[in-house]
């Protein structure tokens, strides 16, 4: 079975914090997705990645950074956490190009900035 | 720009009813359409794939089929539980010009509640 899994459930930050949210796959998957969920908002993707060291800017990247040092390994950072940011984060993966794999997706993570 | 719509919101249905959940999009240039299903607080699951060509899925109690010319899927459910509660999402898969980037776009979901 395909396995994503994120670091934390839940977590609470403070505003100007730097927050890392950390995301592993075990499937060798090429692509890596980071998303933000909001109420009447839906899932929006925020950054994603091709491969190791690559990333591309998704629909909604402002405040946030990524980083791709490993290919099982796609980190999400708020530079300086805000309140605008609290949020649902789901992390997804799947396999290169390839149109008939779906994404695979993680538990989440709650975040709340104070 | 692709945009995914799901009606209604919400449902509520008593146990034992065949259900209808609707997902319309804009633009039919798509690779493929899924169906996912979230619990409260969880991430999302993959439960129907439909490739481009193809016009339907199954599996189990669940009926997914496509209308890419119109725009429109729907995830048919027989026969519903009170563990079908969920909300279901509906996403498409298209190609996007920039470095030939292949995007998921979802729906805001379709928030399921079967009553015992």
């Amino acid at each position: 079975d395909v396995k994503v899994t994120q670091s934390s459930r839940y977590l609470v930050k403070r505003t100007g914090e730097k927050v890392f949210l950390e995301c592993v796959q075990d499937m060798d998957h090429e692509n890596m997705f980071w998303y933000r969920q909001d109420p009447g908002l839906g899932l929006r993707l925020i950054y994603f990645s091709y491969d190791v060291k690559m990333k591309e800017k998704g629909d909604i990247p402002e405040g946030y950074s990524v980083s791709r040092e490993k290919k099982e390994r796609f980190s999400l950072i708020l530079e300086s956490a805000s309140t605008n940011q609290t949020s649902m984060y789901l992390c997804a993966s799947s396999f290169f190009r390839v149109s008939t794999d779906t994404q695979y997706f993680g538990p989440g993570t709650r975040l709340t900035v104070l | 720009k692709q945009e995914v719509t799901q009606i209604p919101a919400a449902l509520s249905v008593p146990e034992g009813e065949n259900l209808v959940l609707n997902c319309s999009f804009t633009d039919s240039a798509i690779y493929n359409l899924q169906w996912f299903r979230q619990d409260p607080g969880k991430g999302l699951t993959s439960l129907l794939l439909i490739q481009s060509s193809q016009r339907e899925q199954t599996s189990g109690r669940l009926n997914a089929s496509l209308d890419k010319s119109s725009g429109r899927s729907t995830l048919y459910i027989a026969a519903s539980q009170p563990g079908d509660s969920a909300t279901y999402l509906c996403a498409v898969r298209h190609p996007e010009s920039q470095g030939g980037s292949e995007k998921l776009v979802f729906g805001k979901g379709t928030k399921l509640t079967v009553n015992p």
